[in-house]
């Protein structure tokens, strides 16, 4: 099984402030994503990796970066957090011809 | 625009009986999958497909790439399979998914 952990579960913000989510697999794999997921909404993607500092925007970047310093670390940052982002954050990897596997999820509220 | 969609949208069973969900999408894709979130709970892939059907337990989950469709049956359902059962579609090389918005599936005892 797919080693996954997202930190921290749950986070409270005030408005304004930095906040940066962590994804660490122990797997080795290639394809890293972060989803946000929302009433109405399902699940959209955020942004993606496809190695060491390889990444690329999805379809609801704005107001987020990501870094990945090394294969197993995808890190989502909110640079100035607004309400608007609180949410619940995925986070996913991918092995080819293998099914998706997801992190437990940050709970995200920004006051 | 709607790549895909998911129907129904909100499905009540009473324990036992045998459960259809639908998939259907508009794009070439490379694998379909069915994913599980339970309440509060985080998201469990069941199934990714690329043709034919598959079967694990009480689900078995079937795609027809001509028609661009997929189902999702439960059989002898019980009230712990109560979740929220999503399709994502697998596009591109990055292999990015595009997902459906979900059906709300209650089983009551």
């Amino acid at each position: 099984d797919a080693g996954i952990t997202q930190s921290p579960r749950h986070k409270v913000t005030e408005t304004g402030t930095p906040v940066t989510l962590r994804c660490h697999q122990t797997e080795n794999h290639r394809y890293m994503y972060w989803y946000r997921q929302d009433p109405g909404h399902g699940l959209r993607l955020i942004h993606y990796s496809y190695g060491v500092k390889d990444t690329d925007k999805g379809e609801v970047s704005d107001g987020y970066s990501v870094s990945r310093s090394k294969t197993e670390d995808f890190l989502l940052t909110l640079e100035s957090a607004t309400s608007s982002q609180t949410s619940v954050y995925f986070c996913a990897i991918s092995v080819y011809n293998s099914p998706l596997h997801f992190g437990n999820g940050t709970r995200l509220t920004v006051t | 625009k709607n790549e895909v969609e998911q129907s129904p949208q909100n499905l009540t069973a009473q324990e036992g009986e045998f459960i259809t969900i639908n998939c259907s999408y508009s794009v070439g894709i490379s694998a379909l999958h069915w994913l599980q979130q339970h309440p509060g709970g985080g998201i469990v892939s069941l199934f990714m497909l690329s043709s034919g059907k598959k079967k694990h337990g009480r689900l078995i989950a079937t795609i027809n790439i001509q028609e661009k469709h997929s189902s999702l049956h439960i059989t002898a359902s019980h009230p712990r399979d109560s979740a929220v059962y999503i399709c994502a579609l697998s596009l591109g090389s990055a292999r990015q998914l595009t997902f459906g918005s979900g059906t709300q599936l209650t089983v009551l005892p």
